[in-house]
């Protein structure tokens, strides 16, 4: 089946540090998800990318989708304390079904 | 607030038992997902429903089922629970069954503990 492969597992950063994770799958996408998921609580949507190639941003939060179809990257600037979570990326093909990667932890030294 | 809720929060049971986790869609929403979190498998996806019937399957055991009603909230069955079934458990929703741009938006889950 469709996986994904996302890293790093875990980032331990400075505040005020810019922060990348990425994405990469076996399989094309047709839509690629980040989504944020705070301690206790469900996931919620970050970003949503529907072409190849697209880039786009919310607030301090820019995720593009790879040319390939294939990636994705999440990059955060600045980050602050509340940046904390875990983000995932999901990735839909042709069918509904959504695949999630496994997550990245990151935790902001303030 | 997502507009997804579920009840309950927690959920404490034993081994063997049955337990059922509800779930509301967001307004709207004729489509409902639900999902196993746990420790070491990530988010798997279990079931779909869209407008009351069954639309897709994924790892949902056989112990395991889960039904849409007419008011479009959606329940999850789970019986003879086994240690291993300790997990948080998401509801998610979405307008559409399928398509572009029908993204899910998660509730808050419940936690369920099997002891």
């Amino acid at each position: 089946g469709q996986q994904l492969n996302q890293s790093p597992q875990s980032m331990f950063i400075q505040e005020g540090e810019d922060v990348s994770m990425n994405c990469t799958s076996s399989s094309i996408f047709n839509t690629w998800l980040w989504y944020k998921q705070d301690p206790g609580e469900g996931p919620v949507l970050l970003i949503a990318l529907y072409k190849a190639g697209e880039l786009t941003s919310n607030g301090r939060l820019t995720a593009q989708f790879g040319i390939t179809r294939k990636d994705s990257f999440l990059n955060i600037s600045a980050s602050i304390p509340s940046d904390v979570g875990i983000y995932f990326c999901a990735g839909r093909g042709y069918g509904n079904k959504l695949v999630f990667g496994a997550g990245t932890i990151l935790r902001v030294k303030s | 607030d997502s507009g997804v809720t579920q009840t309950p929060k927690h959920l404490i049971t034993a081994t063997g038992q049955r337990v059922t986790l509800r779930c509301s869609p967001r307004s709207g929403d004729l489509s409902v997902y639900w999902y196993q979190q746990s420790l070491d498998q990530g988010l798997q996806f279990l079931i779909q429903y869209y407008n009351g019937e069954e639309r897709a399957k994924g790892n949902i055991l056989e112990r395991f089922s889960a039904q849409q009603f007419p008011d479009l909230h959606s329940e999850l069955n789970l019986s003879s629970l086994e240690l291993g079934d300790s997990a948080l458990y998401f509801c998610a929703s979405s307008v559409a069954p399928s398509g572009f741009h029908n993204e899910q938006f998660f509730g808050p889950g419940t936690r369920l503990t099997v002891l």
